[in-house]
C-alpha cells in the first residue's frame, strides 16, 4: 500500500534513550521527509534529505539527526536530547508537483 | 518566511450543508498548493494539488493570489467526509512542504 513502509508503528523509550525509526520506500523518489505531528500543531517538519548522502535541517531539528545512505531508506533517530520526544512521526517521499505521499507513521512515547 | 493558517481547528456541518475549509498562505512568490486529508486510522493522503484543478471527491479549491488564500469547497457535505483536513505550499525549486495547523471536519447526520 503505497510503497513507502514505516516501523515499527508503535515505539517505546526510556528516558535518556536514543532510539531509530525506519522509513522505507519502493517508489524511486529522491526526495524524503520525516515530520512530526501533534494535536493542535499540525505537522512540523523535522528533516527533509533531496538526494542520497544530503540531508538539510527542518523547522524543528533539534534533538533528531538523520541519515541517507541509501536512496530507499531515510531513518530518524530521536536522541536523548530531544525533551519531548513523544508524538507521531510521519515520513513522506515525493515532490513538485505531485506532491508528496506520506506513510502510516510511527506513534513514540517515552515511558 | 512561508506560512500557512488554517483559521478553525474544528469545523462542524450537517450533512447535506455546504462546506469550506479556509487556508491562507504567505509567501511573496509563486507557491505550490495542497490539501490532504487523513480520514480516522488511515494514512495521510493528498486530496487535491491547485495546479490540476481538479475535483476530487467532490471538493474544489482555487488559488486566490490576490487574497493569498486556497479555500476547500464542497456543496454538499457527506459524512465519510469527516477527516482533519491539512492544507499545504511548497515553493518552485524547492523541496520543503509547509503545512498548517489542520481542521478538523464533522459531518452531522
Amino acid at each position: 500500500d503505497g510503497g513507502i513502509t514505516q516501523s515499527p508503528k508503535y515505539l517505546f523509550r526510556k528516558e535518556g534513550q536514543n532510539v531509530t525509526l525506519s522509513c522505507e520506500q519502493n517508489l524511486n523518489h529522491d526526495a524524503m521527509y520525516w515530520y512530526r505531528q501533534d494535536p493542535g500543531q499540525g505537522l512540523r517538519l523535522i528533516y527533509y534529505s533531496q538526494i542520497v548522502n544530503d540531508f538539510q535541517k527542518g523547522d524543528i531539528a533539534e534533538g533528531y539527526s538523520v541519515s541517507r545512505e541509501k536512496k530507499e531508506s531515510f531513518p530518524l533517530t530521536v536522541t536523548s536530547a530531544q525533551k519531548n520526544p513523544t508524538a507521531f512521526y510521519l515520513c513522506a517521499v515525493g515532490g513538485q508537483p505531485m506532491g508528496a505521499f506520506f506513510g502510516q507513521g510511527t506513534r513514540l512515547t517515552v515511558v | 518566511a512561508q506560512r500557512v493558517t488554517q483559521p478553525e481547528k474544528l469545523l462542524s456541518v450537517f450533512k447535506g450543508a455546504p462546506v469550506e475549509l479556509k487556508c491562507n498562505y504567505s509567501y511573496s512568490g509563486s507557491p505550490e498548493l495542497f490539501w490532504y486529508v487523513q480520514y480516522s486510522r488511515q494514512r495521510l493522503q493528498l486530496l487535491l494539488r491547485h495546479i490540476s484543478r481538479e475535483s476530487i471527491k467532490g471538493f474544489t479549491a482555487d488559488l486566490n493570489k490576490g487574497e493569498t488564500s486556497f479555500h476547500l469547497k464542497k456543496p454538499f457535505a457527506q459524512e465519510e467526509d469527516s477527516a482533519m483536513y491539512y492544507c499545504a505550499l511548497t515553493t518552485s525549486g524547492t523541496y520543503k512542504y509547509i503545512f498548517g495547523t489542520g481542521t478538523r471536519l464533522k459531518v452531522l447526520a
